[in-house]
């Protein structure tokens, strides 16, 4: 079963709008990452938020943490078109492990 | 650093035929793993090593083996590939204690099975 879970499966906004997705998961965790992948790449890692965080911030990444509704959300302010990628977020599958599982992610695209 | 790298980008297979896909990574992880992503679908952890000379299954370990004997490399081997294993294959690393959280991927391999 996943423990990470995207919404919406895409998104397609224009330059300059601000994006957002969410993730639901399904069991206690200690945290919870938000990864990037373009196109025919890899995974990249955005951002990890704990399970005592309620709110984090990089550049123009806010990532919220609900852990009584068991949700994340991930916002990009200001989008521009490098920033169409799919975004995943992962959750680890004990509560103290390094095995990850992820979301189906979610496809955006920033149209210029 | 290169971080984490994959050969070979590319491959083509028969069915029956095997291959050995290899993960290199410079920044002295502890914790490998692999995984294979199928369109539409997140990662699916295959198997992963938590040291050299271990290795454990994942979640869909079926029809795959590995082997970590230096703490660099990571290969993920296909004995008789079957057409269900065409997907893309990712490696990735991370260190131990809590960093071990953040995974560091490479760029992938694109395995076709015919």
């Amino acid at each position: 079963s996943q423990q990470g879970e995207e919404d919406p499966q895409a998104l397609s906004i224009q330059e300059g709008e601000n994006a957002t997705m969410n993730c639901s998961y399904k069991t206690s965790i200690n945290n919870l990452q938000w990864y990037r992948q373009n196109s025919g790449r890899g995974l990249v890692h955005l951002i990890l938020i704990r399970s005592n965080e309620r709110e984090k911030h990089s550049g123009r990444l806010r990532v919220t943490l609900d852990t009584s509704k068991k949700s994340s959300s991930l916002l990009i302010t200001a989008s521009r078109a490098a920033d169409t990628a799919s975004y995943f977020c992962a959750a680890p599958k004990e509560t103290s492990g390094s095995r990850l599982t992820f979301g189906e992610g979610t496809q955006l695209t920033v149209n210029p | 650093n290169a971080g984490v790298t994959q050969t070979p980008k590319f491959r083509v297979l028969k069915t029956g035929q095997s291959m050995t896909l290899l993960c290199a990574q410079d920044m002295n992880h502890e914790y490998m793993y692999w995984y294979r992503q199928d369109p539409g679908m997140g990662l699916r952890l295959i198997h992963y090593s938590v040291g050299e000379g271990t290795t454990a299954k994942g979640e869909v370990p079926d029809g795959y083996n590995v082997s970590r004997l230096k703490k660099q490399n990571f290969l993920l081997g296909l004995e008789s590939a079957a057409p269900s294993q065409t997907s893309v294959y990712f490696c990735a690393s991370s260190y131990t204690g809590t960093s071990r959280e953040t995974q560091y991927f490479g760029p992938g391999t694109r395995l076709l099975v015919l």
